[in-house]
């Protein structure tokens, strides 16, 4: 049963650009999660998504967006590349309540490097 | 709004001894708790979480936490550390009220001496 998947691993990018990442949901999974880890920090929350909408979204600023597909497939998208977006972007699944015990998968992560 | 915090950054232990990382929360309900870990260049591995069923709660490796509500605290232990157990760790509260999300804290390095 094939986990999270994410793509691409690993990611170059120079000030300015535009980026896309991708991320598979567990089988059964209906609900992902995008968190951004950076250098030394714990993973914080950027948006999820649920039924093809963005249920709720922390705190970042609008450069970052997203898409779910109606297969639970998402993309991050982040526009106007800065320096400081240079971290691990880990994408979560899950279903139904996470509180009734299904809880979150998580994927490997994108690296990408701002330069 | 919920919260945890994790004291001590780093942790070093030798080989065989006791692992203790802390981990205490903050939340006007009763919480749900995680433990994750997380290998270099890598995702995020549910240890355990607690779900307001047992407070001592049994993960996967060998480590297991206790919820203590008196002192908020949802602590982390392994009786033996293996060299394997190399990694970062974060404690993690779920939000409640309407969606739900992970807020995590910042981590704790564990480091294993031989």
């Amino acid at each position: 049963d094939a986990g999270v998947t994410q793509s691409p691993t690993h990611l170059i990018k120079t000030r300015g650009q535009q980026v896309t990442l991708r991320c598979s949901p567990k089988s059964g999974h209906d609900t992902v999660s995008w968190y951004q880890q950076a250098l030394g920090q714990g993973p914080q929350f950027i948006f999820q998504y649920y039924e093809e909408e963005e249920r709720q979204r922390g705190n970042f600023p609008d450069r970052f967006s997203g898409h779910q597909f109606p297969n639970y497939s998402s993309e991050l998208n982040v526009n106007a590349l800065l320096l400081g977006d240079s971290a691990l972007y880990l994408c979560a699944s899950s279903f139904g309540d996470a509180r009734g015990g299904y809880g979150y998968t998580f994927g490997s992560g994108t690296r990408l490097t701002v330069v | 709004a919920q919260s945890v915090t994790q004291l001590g950054s780093h942790v070093s232990v030798s080989e065989g001894a006791l692992v203790l990382l802390r981990c205490n929360y903050s939340s006007s309900v009763p919480p749900y708790l995680f433990w994750y870990v997380q290998y270099p260049n890598q995702g995020l591995q549910l240890l355990l979480k607690y779900t307001s069923a047992a407070t001592l709660v049994k993960g996967i490796n060998g480590f297991e936490a206790e919820f203590k509500k008196s002192e908020t605290s949802f602590h982390l232990t392994k009786p033996s550390a293996h060299m394997s157990d190399a990694a970062e760790y974060f404690c993690a509260v779920l939000t409640q009220g309407g969606s739900e999300k992970l807020v995590f804290g910042k981590g704790t390095k564990l480091t294993v001496n031989p």
